[in-house]
């Protein structure tokens, strides 16, 4: 079975640019999470979806991040316009029955630089 | 708000040696406790999890852990470590009856493992 799809791999952008990230969660999976991991702040969820529904975004940081799951099978997350602050890798996981069970299948991640 | 300490950031050992990652937690109402490992350059994946009955639970590559809720831990044991165990390891929280996406997370402890 294929697990959770994220993509770019890798992304090197310039300050000001516009980031999309893109996730394709498992089928079946209700849940949706985007977590964002760096050195200083470890991992960090930034919002979450149960049933294409945006459940809790308090961990969005600002305005210039936005999130979306239009379907059952692609969520995206983007940064506009995007800061070096903003560089870490950015990890899509999903859940059938949410993050509090500990069941969650992440993606390999998205690397994103912003130079 | 349940928090998550991981008291050693790196450890390193000498293949076939035993380790123990430690973790503690706190929380002012009861928790289910996991363990996530993450190779290098993947996304995290579920080891273990203790949410009820036995404090000794087993999980998968012959890591264990143990809940001592009187000293609010959870460590991770491994009686002889291969070189292929070498990973970031974390310890995660959610409250019993929290929502679906409380998860919290530690900053990670990297396994070393050297020959």
């Amino acid at each position: 079975d294929a697990g959770v799809i994220q993509s770019p791999r890798h992304e090197v952008t310039e300050m000001g640019q516009e980031v999309t990230l893109r996730c394709k969660p498992i089928s079946g999976h209700d849940y949706l999470f985007w977590y964002r991991q760096t050195m200083m702040r470890g991992l960090e969820l930034l919002i979450y979806f149960n049933n294409n529904v945006p459940i809790d975004d308090s961990g969005m940081p600002e305005d210039r991040f936005s999130a979306k799951m239009p379907n059952a099978s692609f969520s995206t997350l983007k940064i506009q316009p995007s800061e070096p602050r903003d560089s870490a890798v950015y990890f899509c996981a999903s859940s059938p029955r949410g993050a509090h069970t500990g069941e969650l299948f992440f993606g390999e991640g998205s690397r994103l630089t912003v130079l | 708000a349940q928090s998550v300490t991981q008291l050693d950031s790196q450890v390193p050992v000498f293949e076939e040696a035993p380790v123990e990652l430690r973790c503690n937690y706190s929380s002012s109402v009861s928790v289910y406790l996991f363990w996530y490992v993450q190779y290098p350059n993947q996304g995290l994946q579920l080891l273990l999890k203790y949410l009820s009955g036995s404090t000794l639970v087993k999980g998968i590559n012959g890591f264990e852990a143990e809940f001592n809720k009187s000293q609010t831990s959870f460590h991770l044991r491994k009686p002889s470590v291969h070189i292929s165990d070498t990973a970031e390891y974390f310890c995660a929280v959610s409250e019993y009856g929290g929502s679906q996406g409380n998860l919290i997370f530690g900053k990670g402890t990297k396994l070393s493992v050297k020959p």
